[in-house]
């Protein structure tokens, strides 16, 4: 079956720690995404790759980081930077960077404690 | 499950009747918009979507009615079941500029 991966699916950090977020498709696309969700929020952009060893900044970049030296994989990692890391993260993927439809993976819960 | 969406507005149907849910977009230029359906503790998945030269898109058990004079979109659900008890929420695309999406509606189906 090919989708979406995210690993784990909760997720504990202490305050002042750094955190890898996984996220795998077995889709062939080009384009992935990192969104992160907040309650009464809608999906806010934080990375987006538009192809293997590229990656540009969305809205809400500060204190997150990626990397793409794969096209099946774009994990992101929460730095103790950011300043609110608790939220829903969600990597999402598209044939073609901001024009199909996005696939989303099922997300993962970050609690920092 | 997730706390997706506390404070979200929520329209309350009975089982078997239909739902409308809305959508208002900013961009009168976008190319093409989405309805995505989230469960609770899940990611968003794809319902129906429909491009910007059309008015009226039809799947199974939804219709998608796009209104580019006042900027809306809409999602009808007919016969409304307890599965499709979900936070919807659209996305309007600028092709190669950006995907944005709304905040979304909670769909409670009653018994």
């Amino acid at each position: 079956d090919g989708g979406i991966t995210q690993s784990p699916k909760y997720l504990f950090r202490k305050e002042g720690q750094n955190v890898t977020l996984s996220c795998e498709q077995n889709l062939n696309h080009d384009a992935m995404y990192w969104y992160r969700q907040d309650p009464g929020q809608g999906l806010r952009l934080i990375y987006y790759s538009q192809i293997v060893n590229d990656f540009q900044k969305g809205d809400i970049a500060e204190g997150y980081s990626v990397s793409r030296e794969k096209k099946e994989s774009f994990p992101l990692t929460v730095t103790s930077a950011q300043k609110n890391p608790t939220a829903f993260y969600l990597c999402a993927s598209s044939i073609r960077i901001l024009y199909n439809e996005q696939f989303f993976g099922p997300g993962t819960r970050l609690t920092v404690l | 499950g997730e706390s997706v969406g506390l404070h979200l507005p929520t329209l309350s149907v009975q089982e078997g009747d239909n739902s409308i849910i809305n959508c208002a977009y900013s961009n009168s230029a976008s190319d093409y918009f989405i309805w995505y359906k989230q469960e609770s503790g899940k990611g968003p998945q794809f319902i129906i979507d429909i491009r910007s030269n059309m008015d009226k898109r039809q799947g199974q058990r939804v219709t998608v009615l796009l209104n580019k004079t006042v900027k809306h979109l809409s999602l009808q659900i007919a016969a409304t079941q307890p599965g499709d008890s979900a936070v919807y929420f659209c996305a309007e695309v600028n092709y190669g500029q950006n995907f944005v999406f709304g905040p979304g509606t909670r769909l409670s189906v009653l018994p």
